[in-house]
């Protein structure tokens, strides 16, 4: 068990670029979610999966977002057109199904747009 | 809708000293109750849960009981130690996506 990794840890762009985060879950983990948080506050919920299927999305999350896990393991996060309210540290978490289920969390992507 | 409110903060402790972190919380249904920890440079970890009434998660010597009474999840520790120096979420569970609803933390310094 290597835990949730996170690529890459940082990343600066300028505002209107696109930029794809990835996500690589534990490995017997079907659940994969996505939260945002910025400075100060706790973790919002942005989406999460359950193997390839996207299940849930928050309304945080604009057209501008959008997320995949296409065979059920490892999850990217793409941001269109950055803006400069974007900035955050985006964290994946993962888990198995069910209530009450501990999801671990990947160390982040710190994305500041300028 | 779900929310989790933490106790304003930063908390500046002496080592050693009584360590409690309120929490409490709204929420449809019957949630799971979490605390996770933030430590200097790295990423959140669980600290201790709860997923029904009157359960007490324990972990480092931290504990937490499960309050439905009172929607509360208190944290407690009886001696802090200087590596106890972190941030620390309260955060709730709820439904089948299980999707977590945080607070906003609060960061403990703990001085020798």
């Amino acid at each position: 068990d290597t835990g949730v990794s996170q690529d890459p840890r940082h990343k600066i762009t300028k505002r209107g670029q696109n930029v794809t985060f990835r996500c690589d879950p534990i490995s017997e983990h079907n659940r994969l979610y996505w939260y945002r948080q910025t400075l100060g506050q706790g973790p919002e919920f942005l989406t999460y999966f359950q193997n390839e299927a996207q299940l849930e999305k928050s309304r945080l999350l604009s057209d501008r977002f959008s997320a995949e896990r296409p065979k059920g393991s490892f999850s990217t996060l793409e941001i269109q057109r950055t803006e400069q309210g974007d900035s955050a540290m985006y964290l994946c978490a993962s888990s198995l199904a069910g209530g009450g289920e501990t999801q671990y969390f990947g160390p982040g992507t710190r994305l500041l747009v300028l | 809708g779900n929310s989790v409110t933490q106790m304003e903060g930063p908390v500046t402790l002496s080592e050693e000293a009584f360590l409690t972190i309120n929490c409490t919380y709204t929420a449809t249904g019957y949630p799971s109750l979490f605390w996770y920890v933030q430590y200097p440079g790295e990423g959140l970890q669980l600290l201790l849960k709860a997923t029904k009434a009157d359960d007490k998660g324990s972990n480092k010597g931290f504990e937490a009981t499960y309050r439905k009474e009172t929607t509360s999840f208190h944290l407690e520790k009886g001696s802090v130690q200087v590596s106890d120096s972190a941030v620390y979420f309260c955060a709730l569970g709820t439904g089948a996506n299980s999707k977590l609803t945080f607070g906003k933390g609060i960061t403990l310094s703990v001085r020798p």
